[in-house]
């Protein structure tokens, strides 16, 4: 199993306030994912990366934005946050290995905006 | 885009009732996994299946590429089995993303 690593695990915060989104992961894996999924409901994508420096925008539009300065680290970035933001978000990350493509998950991202 | 439909919504089961989830995609595919969402939100990768059965416990999965459908078969269910069942499906690659069903509630009950 890869190791996905997200912070902070719950946040709640006030409207108009910067927030950042943390996730790491061990496995070296090139290809890694931001999901936003609401209570019960289906998964979105919002972004995703293939690599160092490459950046995506997903099926899902949203105002948030991602980097991809190292392998291991994917961080999402929302600038004013507002009460529509409120939702989990999921970071995943996969790695071809052996014509084996398989995509594991970190433990997600609560946020709820005021 | 490639479509994923997700049979059936719901399901409510008796402890040590078996269960058939399923699966149909509206492409061809070469990369086809179920995941689990446990209540505290958290996914796990059951099985990367794009073709064939494949067992673990009591788990299984057979996936029909030529027929666009995957079966996830739950034996003896706990109630550890509860949570949401996905479906995702896509083309394996190092550009590759994964499309997700809607997934499959399962309710298991003392």
């Amino acid at each position: 199993e890869a190791d996905i690593y997200q912070t902070p695990r719950y946040l709640v915060i006030g409207t108009g306030k910067k927030i950042t989104l943390e996730c790491s992961q061990t496995m070296g894996h090139d290809k890694m994912y931001w999901y936003q999924q609401d209570p019960g409901m289906e998964l979105h994508l919002i972004h995703y990366s293939y690599g160092v420096n490459s950046t995506e925008k997903g099926d899902l539009s949203s105002e948030s934005t991602v980097s991809r300065i190292r392998t291991e680290h994917f961080p999402l970035t929302l600038e004013s946050a507002r009460p529509s933001h409120t939702s989990q978000y999921l970071c995943a990350s996969a790695g071809l290995a052996g014509g084996i493509d398989t995509q594991y998950f970190g433990p997600g991202t609560r946020l709820t905006v005021l | 885009g490639i479509q994923v439909e997700q049979s059936p919504p719901d399901l409510i089961l008796q402890e040590g009732a078996n269960s058939t989830l399923r699966c149909n995609f509206s492409d061809s595919v070469n990369n086809l996994q179920w995941f689990h969402q446990n209540p505290w939100g958290q996914l796990i990768n059951l099985f990367y299946i794009p073709s064939g059965t494949k067992q673990n416990g009591r788990l299984s999965a057979t996936t029909v590429a030529t027929e666009r459908y995957s079966l996830l078969y739950i034996s003896s269910s706990q109630t550890t089995d509860s949570g949401v069942y996905f479906c995702a499906v896509g083309i394996t690659g190092a550009n590759s993303k994964l499309t997700f069903g809607k997934g499959i509630t399962l309710s298991v009950r003392p």
